[in-house]
């Protein structure tokens, strides 16, 4: 079975604060890809990053940042000088070898950027 | 126009009447899903088709129905539907491989 954890369920910062999402996911499989995908205010589904099992280059775009390590199972995700924009739902999710056929999402963190 | 294309939007409907949710796509993908986020849950999924003559079920199937009419198409019914079915619904195509799902907007249903 798999599962993704998302231990955060509500964070709040001020801008230009740096914040950091937390993802811990649960596979046997060796082949798998780990996934964010930002939920806004507005409430559609926004790809971000995909990742898989071997590669665990850590990865920047702009102000945002993802930590992958194997070793604790986990697929962090930063945000550096946060943004009002940047407050969403942020859900980390997990495709494996044996369930292929679908992501397994954890249950998501809102961030709040307060002005 | 968007790639995954969701009807309606929005809708508010009362307990026992019949809903259908429409999804189409034009990427070209063959597998096709429908998932249900409620608010802490995340997206939970319901039903997922890998091609025409291909449906099987979600974690949450019971009290929904699917239709895959075409490649492109693939509807979500409620035959009698119930409070607890008020829900944001996504629908999600993907190609084989490493799972990344191409969602549509999302419908928002409320059931009184």
């Amino acid at each position: 079975a798999q599962k993704v954890t998302q231990a955060q369920t509500e964070i709040s910062v001020v801008e230009k604060e740096d914040v950091t999402l937390d993802c811990v996911y649960e596979t046997r499989d060796t082949t798998y890809y780990l996934f964010w995908y930002k939920q806004p205010p507005s409430g559609e589904l926004v790809f971000l990053i995909r990742r898989n099992s071997f590669d665990e280059q850590n990865e920047i775009s702009g102000r945002y940042s993802w930590n992958f390590q194997k070793s604790t199972s986990s697929f962090n995700f930063t945000i550096t000088a946060s943004q009002v924009v940047d407050s969403a739902v942020y859900f980390c999710a997990l495709n494996s070898g044996g369930s292929n056929y679908k992501l397994t999402f954890g249950k998501g963190t809102l961030l709040t950027v307060n002005p | 126009d968007a790639d995954v294309t969701q009807t309606p939007r929005n809708r508010i409907t009362k307990t026992g009447k019949r809903i259908m949710l429409e999804c189409s796509q034009t990427k070209g993908h063959d597998r096709m899903y429908w998932y249900r986020q409620d608010p802490g849950l995340g997206l939970r999924l319901i039903y997922y088709s890998f091609d025409v003559k291909d449906i099987n079920k979600g974690e949450i199937s019971d009290g929904y129905s699917v239709s895959r009419q075409a490649q492109a198409k693939f509807s979500l019914s409620l035959e009698s539907a119930i409070p607890n079915q008020t829900a944001l619904y996504f629908c999600a195509t993907s190609r084989p491989g490493n799972g990344e799902l191409f969602f549509g907007e999302g419908s928002r249903l409320t059931v009184l």
